[in-house]
């Protein structure tokens, strides 16, 4: 069945530095969602994402979906405490959403 | 306005023991759905309902059954729990089935051990 693909698992980085994550897939997917879940918390919906080659940003997050809607990334520029958390990908089946494993990144000051 | 909301937060089961987790959304939503989050393994779906009267089984199935009360509930029972049921689950719905803009709104969870 369809599946995505997050890399990397966890990710550390000092307070200021750069994050990215990607997500891959083997067929073409129709959308991407991105989620957030923070320590302890439940994911919270981040943006979709549904062209070819479609850039959205939000404050110091960058969303991208590849030209071929197989992939996407998220990155966020000059990371702070606050960005602390899990995130996942997840793309349209049907109904349902399939979920990444997510990226799990932590901040140190 | 209270979104999702999900009871009991925490359970302790022994092996065996049955017990159903609740799950209800105010948001006029018509699709809801049950995920089950293991650490590494991410979110993975057990059931979900696309509208009032239908539920349909996702990824992780086995050992669970859900009903679909009415459009507000959806609920997931596990008729004998087992030690491998031990996680976090969380409840989940959405407006527009298979509609563009479908993100799905989660409830808070509940944290389930079984013993």
């Amino acid at each position: 069945g369809q599946q995505v693909m997050q890399i990397p698992q966890y990710q550390h980085v000092q307070e200021g530095e750069d994050f990215t994550t990607y997500c891959n897939s083997s067929t073409t997917l129709s959308n991407i969602q991105w989620y957030k879940q923070r320590p302890g918390g439940h994911p919270v919906f981040l943006i979709q994402l549904v062209k070819s080659g479609e850039v959205k940003k939000q404050k110091r997050l960058t969303f991208q979906f590849g030209e071929a809607k197989k992939n996407s990334s998220l990155h966020i520029t000059a990371t702070q405490t606050t960005d602390v958390g899990t995130y996942f990908c997840a793309s349209q089946a049907g109904t349902a959403l399939i979920f990444g494993k997510g990226t799990t990144l932590s901040v140190s000051s | 306005n209270a979104g999702v909301t999900q009871t009991p937060k925490f359970q302790v089961l022994k092996t065996g023991q049955s017990m159903t987790l609740q799950c209800a959304q105010d948001m006029n939503h018509n699709s809801m759905y049950w995920y089950r989050q293991d650490p590494g393994m991410g979110l993975r779906l057990i059931y979900y309902s696309a509208s009032e009267g239908t539920t349909d089984k996702g990824e992780v199935p086995n050992g669970y059954n859900v009903s679909r009360l009415n459009k507000r509930e959806f609920s997931l029972r596990l008729e004998s729990a087992a030690p491998s049921q031990t996680s976090v689950y969380f409840c989940a719905s959405s407006s527009r089935p298979g509609f563009a803009y479908n993100e799905q709104f989660f409830g808070p969870g509940t944290r389930l051990t079984v013993l």
